[in-house]
Parts: structure tokens; sequence; C-alpha cells
């Protein structure tokens, strides 16, 4: 079964600065989907950027970027500027390729990002 | 604007309460889910509904009775309830089942005394 883990449970930047949230899973696939989401106080979870696996280059979404590591099974978030409304809790999460009985999402626990005016 | 609403935002409840959490999607997507949120839990997949057939049940207790009247809408029945069930509960779409990006609705939070 595939594991998600987020070893910070709590970070903060100051505004304008860049922060760079960790994120390791394990998985014996070698075709998958990995995803950030956002989820603000609202509770709304707002999906942020996603990688597929087979692609080499790292994906990036204006502010946000991901540095993925294959061999490493590491997919980390950096976001630059840090904006007052980048405060909130966010997940990684993992989806395996293979279509047949592996389409759920697996989360991680989470890292609480505080942005310091 | 998320496109998925669901209602209510807040729920109080007794143990012996029937109550209902209601989900819609204004997506056109064909795929609902719900997810139980607990604190410092992972996100857990309770159930998934494609083309309103549920296809994925995830051991979860009885007490959680799930309807998918229509691909936009999906409700999560609620009876007889345990304080250990509190927690949020998140609904999510996608356009497909096997679709690998969902987007979620804001959630209902469920307090069970």
């Amino acid at each position: 079964a595939q594991t998600v883990t987020q070893s910070q449970p709590e970070m903060s930047v100051q505004e304008a600065e860049t922060v760079t949230l960790s994120c390791t899973y394990d998985t014996s696939e070698s075709d998958y989907y990995l995803f950030w989401y956002k989820q603000p106080p609202s509770r709304q979870m707002i999906l942020v950027i996603r990688q597929e696996a087979y692609k080499q280059q790292n994906a990036t979404e204006n502010r946000f970027s991901v540095n993925f590591q294959k061999a490493a099974k590491s997919f980390s978030l950096k976001i630059s500027d840090s904006q007052l409304g980048d405060a909130a809790m966010y997940f990684c999460a993992y989806r395996s390729a293979t279509n047949f009985g592996n389409e759920k999402l697996t989360f991680g626990t989470g890292t609480r990002l505080t942005i310091i005016p | 604007e998320t496109g998925v609403t669901q209602t209510p935002r807040h729920l109080v409840m007794g143990m012996t309460n029937k109550k209902s959490l209601k989900c819609e999607q204004h997506l056109g997507h064909n795929a609902m889910y719900w997810y139980k949120q607990s604190a410092k839990k992972p996100l857990e997949l309770m159930f998934v509904y494609s083309l309103e057939e549920r296809v994925e049940n995830n051991s979860v207790p009885s007490r959680f009775s799930p309807e998918c009247p229509n691909s936009s809408h999906l409700f999560l029945h609620l009876h007889t309830l345990q304080p250990e069930d509190s927690a949020l509960y998140l609904c999510a779409s996608s356009q497909e089942w096997r679709e690998n990006t969902q987007y979620f609705g804001p959630g209902t939070r469920l307090t069970v005394l």
C-alpha cells in the first residue's frame, strides 16, 4: 500500500520570503500522480499543483513549484514570495496511474503554514 | 468558486439523532466522493460513486449510509453516530471515477455529543 509522509506538522515564513514544504511517499509503482492541496481556514480543499511521475520536468504554477525527485520518492512544494493568503494547511497526495483498483487519493497528515507579516 | 457545495457547514447532533449531509457539484462531473477528515490524521476515503453507482466502500460502518440520486448530488445519511465520528466531512468530485484530479467542497463540521 502507498503511504504519504509529511514530516513538518507546522511551518512559518515571513511574508515575501520563500518556504519549502516537504513530502515523501512510498510506492512500488512506476507511474502515478502527485498533488499538493491547500486547505485554508474556510476548509475548502483547493488543488495547488499536480505532477505526473513520468514527466521529468517539475510542475510550476505561478509562485508555486515542486521539486520532484522520483528516485528519492520526494515531492516538495516551494512557495515563493509568500503572501498572507497562503496561510493554510497543505496536504500532499498520491494517486496511482494504473486505473484498476487504485484510483483513490492517499493523503499525508498535512503541514500548517503560517505567514508572518 | 469551487463548483462543489456542501450543506450544512456545521452540524451538532446527539447519538440518537438522524441527520443528512448534502453535496452538490456544478461541474458536470460523473464521480463523487465522501472523505472524513479527523484531527491529525490523513483524509480517509469513505465512499465513491460513479454515474450514480457506488464503486467503493472503504469498510465504513453502517451508521453512515450514502445516497447518490443523480450525478450532481450526493448525500450522507447519519444515524446512531458515536462521539468519535465527530470530524470534517468533505465531498469531492471528478470528471470520471478514474480521472486523477478531484475538486473538493468546503466540508461539513460534524460534532456528535
